[in-house]
């Protein structure tokens, strides 16, 4: 079946400091991949997608994420973290087989000043 | 620009009371997603809709039922409510692109607790 496995429950980084959350999934064909971010009280917001190409992708807030078929990995990155970054953060594929999206359990990150 | 509207915002309920919550999207969107997020467990999936008139089971259907008469609408119902649906609710709505390769757009959640 289907999964999204996001390994660090929680990570705690120092601002100015570089930043990496981790996701990999199972997927048999080549996946539709989200990041989402999603803090506190609100609902979810797109910060990047892939689905073909490049497999280094922008997205806003200065994050990005590498796609890595042999690695079945879809992380995130950002060069620089700020204080406002303190948030949870959610991996995502879409199943084209059922027109559902599949998500990791997500990663809380906390930033220290 | 509204986005996704999810009302009410709070709710407490009665173990055995029924409500309905609303999701309404103003994007023109096919698909309609009702989620529950629990700690530690991330979103999961109640019912979904992929048009007017259609729905379907996700992962956690149970004790919930769902309607989707008009496009822009997709309602959850609790018919007789018990404390493990105490839950943040979020609906979510996508453009059918060619499937689920549009991201979803998000409501700000329903916060439901269950006495």
């Amino acid at each position: 079946a289907q999964s999204v496995t996001q390994p660090d429950i929680h990570i705690t980084v120092s601002e100015g400091a570089s930043l990496e959350l981790r996701c990999n999934y199972s997927y048999g064909a080549t996946p539709y991949l989200f990041w989402y971010v999603q803090s506190p009280g609100q609902g979810l917001q797109l910060l990047l997608k892939y689905f073909s190409g490049d497999t280094l992708v922008q997205g806003i807030k200065g994050f990005e994420a590498e796609f890595k078929r042999s690695q079945s990995s879809f992380n995130l990155r950002k060069p620089s973290v700020h204080w406002s970054d303190a948030a949870e953060y959610f991996c995502a594929v879409g199943d084209t087989g059922t027109y559902k999206y599949i998500f990791g359990t997500g990663t809380r990150l906390k930033v220290l000043a | 620009n509204a986005g996704v509207t999810q009302t009410p915002k709070f709710r407490v309920l009665k173990t055995g009371q029924s409500m309905t919550l609303l999701c309404a999207q103003d994007m023109n969107h096919e698909y309609m997603y009702w989620y529950r997020q629990d700690p530690g467990m991330g979103l999961r999936l109640i019912h979904y809709s992929v048009g007017e008139g259609t729905t379907a089971k996700g992962e956690v259907p149970d004790g919930y039922n769902v309607s989707r008469l008009k496009k822009q609408n997709f309602l959850l119902g609790l018919e007789s409510a018990a404390p493990s649906q105490t839950s943040v609710y979020f609906c979510a709505s996508s453009y059918e692109g060619r499937g689920v390769d549009q991201p979803q757009h998000f409501g700000d959640g329903t916060r439901l607790s269950i006495l």
